[in-house]
């Protein structure tokens, strides 16, 4: 089944350390996004990617990276410069129209120490 | 600015009972809408959309929304509730003009749905 898989579900950090989060589909889509999920804050998005090689900042970017160097990876990594990293992370690509929905990943939740 | 708004933080509803679930937006032109739902510590799953054509617009699970360009509302609906239904919904627009090639969605805060027995 096609899909996008996050990991892992489950994360502990300890403070000033920096963690990557793994987001792959199969679904060959173009564009994938990461987003950022707080409670009554609803989603906020940290980095996107048309295409390979090539992302863009979101709204709070700061304190995140990202690389696209396969169509089907798109891995997140939190800095140490991240002020407050503790957050459900939710992964999410879309096909080829302006038309199209997302479809998601079932998230990564974060918890630093 | 482009904004969407769910008025409502938190919707309570009696098993059986219709529920409506409210979205307004404040977006020029004619935007594609969007319902999304998720269930506890998951990823959040597609429910429907509206791109033109009928104002009212079929989903999964029982759910229907409709679009009002007046009033610039796309309320979620669903005649008859299920326990099951419980979860947190978001509404997203997206600007099919403005949005260049990012296909940027602008999300509501969320509503969160509990169906009581």
């Amino acid at each position: 089944d096609g899909g996008i898989t996050q990991s892992p579900k489950y994360l502990f950090r300890k403070e000033g350390q920096n963690v990557t989060l793994s987001c792959e589909q199969n679904l060959n889509h173009d564009a994938m996004y990461w987003y950022r999920q707080d409670p009554g804050q609803g989603l906020r998005l940290i980095y996107y990617s048309q295409i390979v090689n090539d992302f863009q900042k979101g709204d709070i970017a700061e304190g995140y990276s990202v690389s696209r160097e396969k169509k089907e990876s798109f891995p997140l990594t939190v800095t140490s410069a991240q002020k407050n990293p503790t957050a459900f992370y939710l992964c999410a690509s879309i096909g080829g129209s302006h038309t199209g929905e997302l479809f998601f990943g079932e998230g990564s939740r974060l918890t630093v120490l | 600015a482009q904004s969407v708004a769910q008025p409502e933080d938190q919707v309570n509803v009696a098993e059986g009972n219709p529920l409506t679930v409210k979205c307004t937006y404040s977006v020029s032109g004619n935007p594609y809408l969007f319902w999304y739902v998720q269930y506890p510590n998951r990823g959040l799953q597609f429910l429907l959309k509206y791109i033109t054509g009928d104002n009212l617009v079929k989903g999964s699970y029982g759910f229907e929304a409709e679009f009002n360009k007046s009033q610039t509302s796309f309320h979620l609906k669903k005649p008859s509730a299920l326990v099951s239904d419980s979860a947190l919904y978001f509404c997203a627009v997206r600007d099919p003009v403005n949005a260049g090639n990012n296909r940027k969605l602008i999300w509501g805060l969320g509503t969160s749905l509990a169906v009581n027995p």
